[in-house]
């Protein structure tokens, strides 16, 4: 089992739409979560991060819940520019801390 | 201010060939990782280092993979020799220190023939 997991995708889903992405982690001593953006052919960039209350950044929305060890991204009236990699991401903690990335899931908004 | 930045943004070479990425991470950012990204996959960490200090290279396939931080700033990673199964992207990223933002170069994609 990997140690984060997400539906690779893809999403297919039209502007202006609403879509969730889930992922699952298997670390429950993970410290810290976070949603990165990757565009085709282009490096991951730090989306936002995931915090235990929930928090909302403009259109997107990230929730965490530790107890099923679970993390969700919404992102709401999606449009073209949205298109790209969600890649889930876990910190481990203790001497190894570093990140864990999952798959990722491929996003694309038609017009 | 200068992201991070590696070069070349891609290579080709024939199996058995060496190759070598280079990167210069953000100013001032103690903390380089070197990761692999194979197509359809998220990031794995290869090496990181603190300053000129490899921390943790356990998933750095040593027999063929090697790099150096030598004053704790730019890094190279090598491979010699190739194989068919090390065509991915490489990736550079730096942080100001462990545990902070990490920032990611755009890549060195290789392709092994």
């Amino acid at each position: 089992r990997k140690e984060v997991e997400q539906d690779p995708g893809p999403f297919n889903v039209p502007e202006g739409a609403t879509v969730a992405f889930n992922c699952t982690y298997s670390n429950s001593a993970s410290q810290s979560f976070f949603w990165y953006r990757q565009d085709c052919r282009k490096e991951p960039k730090l989306l936002m991060s995931v915090y235990s209350s929930g928090n909302e950044d403009g259109r997107f929305t990230a929730q965490l819940n530790r107890a099923s060890q679970y993390i969700s991204l919404l992102i709401r009236d999606s449009k073209l520019s949205d298109s790209a990699t969600y890649l889930c991401v876990v910190r481990t903690g203790g001497a190894t801390n570093k990140l864990i990335f999952g798959t990722g899931t491929l996003l694309a908004v038609q017009p | 201010e200068a992201g991070v930045v590696q070069s070349p943004r891609y290579k080709i070479i024939e199996k058995k060939q060496p190759v070598a990425f280079w990167c210069n991470p953000i100013s001032g950012h103690n903390t380089l990782y070197w990761y692999l990204q194979n197509l359809g996959q998220g990031p794995e960490l290869l090496i990181r280092y603190e300053n000129e200090e490899a921390v943790d290279d356990s998933q750095l396939p040593k027999d063929r993979f090697s790099a150096e931080r030598l004053k704790g700033v730019d890094s190279t990673l090598k491979i010699q020799p190739a194989e068919l199964g090390d065509s991915a992207v490489y990736l550079c990223a730096s942080s100001l220190g462990q545990g902070q933002i990490q920032y990611f170069g755009a890549g060195t994609r290789l392709s092994v023939l």
